[in-house]
């Protein structure tokens, strides 16, 4: 079965301070998708990022990196000189391909709520 | 262009109540999906829909819960004999389906706050 684990259930920086969003999964699927959703205090959630499973380069894309690493079946999120416009509650999530092939549900982690203050 | 759209934003319903409510997926997408959430959790996966088929149904709760989607577009999710227990919100997402099975992106609609009282 799948599961993914974000430890950190609330984080508070002060603004321009960098932040690390951990995330930790689990999965016997060797083809499988790793995803990073924002999710605002106005409730609607945004699709940020996603990873698969045999590309395990890190992405950069401009205050947001991911750090996607197997060995630790840790997929991390990095936000760099964080604003006041971060503060949120970040889901990671994980999809198997599975027996049925194209896509399939998601299962999320319980979010981290991140707050910046000014 | 549009995204997803969810109707009504807010309901409030009498427990023992039946439910309806709609998601309209962005223009071109056959999959779509339905979760639940619950305060201060991730969402929770309900069911899956292929075109007008509902390729995986493990997430319902009980058989008080059912989702249509006739013409391969708009879904309707139904939830019979309301219990409290019911209340969150309940978001609804469609994605692309991909040539070569890869799992797309999900994008998600704003959520339909269902409280039962």
């Amino acid at each position: 079965a799948q599961k993914v684990t974000q430890a950190q259930t609330e984080i508070s920086v002060v603004e321009k301070e960098d932040v690390t969003l951990d995330c930790v999964y689990e999965t016997r699927d060797t083809t499988y998708y790793l995803f990073w959703y924002k999710q605002p205090p106005s409730g609607e959630l945004v699709f940020l990022i996603r990873r698969n499973s045999f590309d395990e380069q890190n992405e950069i894309s401009g205050r947001y990196s991911w750090n996607f690493q197997k060995s630790t079946s840790s997929f991390n999120f990095t936000i760099t000189a964080s604003q006041v416009v971060d503060s949120a509650v970040y889901f990671c999530a994980l999809s198997e391909r599975g027996i049925t092939g194209a896509n399939s549900k998601l299962t999320f982690g319980k979010g981290i709520t991140l707050s910046v203050r000014p | 262009g549009a995204g997803v759209s969810q109707t009504p934003s807010n309901k409030v319903t009498e427990k023992g109540k039946y439910v309806e409510l709609r998601c309209d997926p962005i223009s071109g997408h056959t999959a779509l999906y339905w979760y639940r959430q619950s305060l201060g959790q991730g969402p929770e996966f309900l069911i899956y829909f292929q075109g007008t088929g509902a390729a995986d149904d493990s997430g319902l709760p009980n058989d008080r819960f059912f989702a249509v989607r006739p013409e391969g577009s708009v879904s309707t999710l139904k939830i019979q004999r309301t219990e409290r227990g019911d209340s969150a919100v309940y978001l609804c997402a469609s994605s692309l389906t991909g040539w070569d099975s890869s799992s797309y992106e999900q994008y998600f609609g704003p959520g339909t706050r269902l409280t039962v009282t």
